[in-house]
């Protein structure tokens, strides 16, 4: 069925450095991509999106890039503070359905 | 405007016990989800409505779960006979025609 693949699982970086966190999908039909951020105990907030017909977007210090040919999409975290704390969470969408990656626990070293 | 909204925020049952999940989504959201979430893992999608109609309950793991939507708008997940394993956050997520969801708060379930 279809799955999506998340790494790593969990990642510490120094404050001001840089974070990448990587999903694979399955389902070559899927056309949108979500991030999520998830702090202890609270909901899942979108942090950024992307859709199949756009390689790359751009928010401030969060990017995501797309590579429908690999099946590949990437979240990066330009400057990061300890604020950026949390567990991370990709999807991928057909149609209705959103499949979530496994999460990626990052920790931001002051 | 309020957000998804989910009661209660806890819930204790013992094994074997009934328990009815509430979400209020969004107003005006057709979109209604339903995930599972266990400690370190991923939401796992439950079941899916548009509108009043399940459309997609492929999610729900076995026939003690079932959940509904009679108007509309407010959600109830229902679990019966409920199990150790059944203990997790359960999320709701309202989406208003674009591909966006927003998450409600969830409810911890425990069955002790």
């Amino acid at each position: 069925g279809e799955n999506v693949e998340q790494h790593p699982s969990t990642l510490s970086v120094q404050e001001g450095d840089s974070a990448v966190i990587k999903c694979t999908y399955s389902d070559s039909a899927s056309n949108y991509f979500p991030w999520y951020k998830q702090e202890l105990g609270k909901r899942p907030q979108l942090i950024i999106d992307i859709r199949s017909n756009v390689g790359e977007k751009k928010d401030q210090r969060i990017a995501v890039t797309l590579n429908k040919t690999a099946k590949h999409f990437s979240l990066h975290i330009t400057e990061t503070q300890p604020e950026d704390s949390a567990v991370y969470f990709c999807a991928s969408q057909k149609a209705y359905k959103y499949i979530f990656g496994t999460g990626t626990r990052l920790k931001v070293l002051a | 405007g309020a957000g998804v909204s989910q009661t209660p925020s806890n819930k204790v049952t013992e094994k074997g016990k009934y328990v009815e999940l509430r979400c209020d989504p969004i107003s005006g959201h057709t979109a209604l989800y339903w995930y599972r979430q266990s400690l370190g893992q991923g939401p796992e999608f439950l079941i899916y409505f548009q509108g009043t109609g399940a459309a997609d309950d492929s999610g729900l793991p076995n026939d003690r779960f079932f959940a509904v939507r009679p108007e509309g708008s407010v959600s109830t997940l229902k679990i019966q006979r409920t199990e150790r394993g059944d203990s997790a956050v359960y999320l709701c997520a309202s989406g208003g025609g674009t591909d966006t969801q927003y998450f409600g708060p969830g409810t911890r379930l425990t069955v002790l």
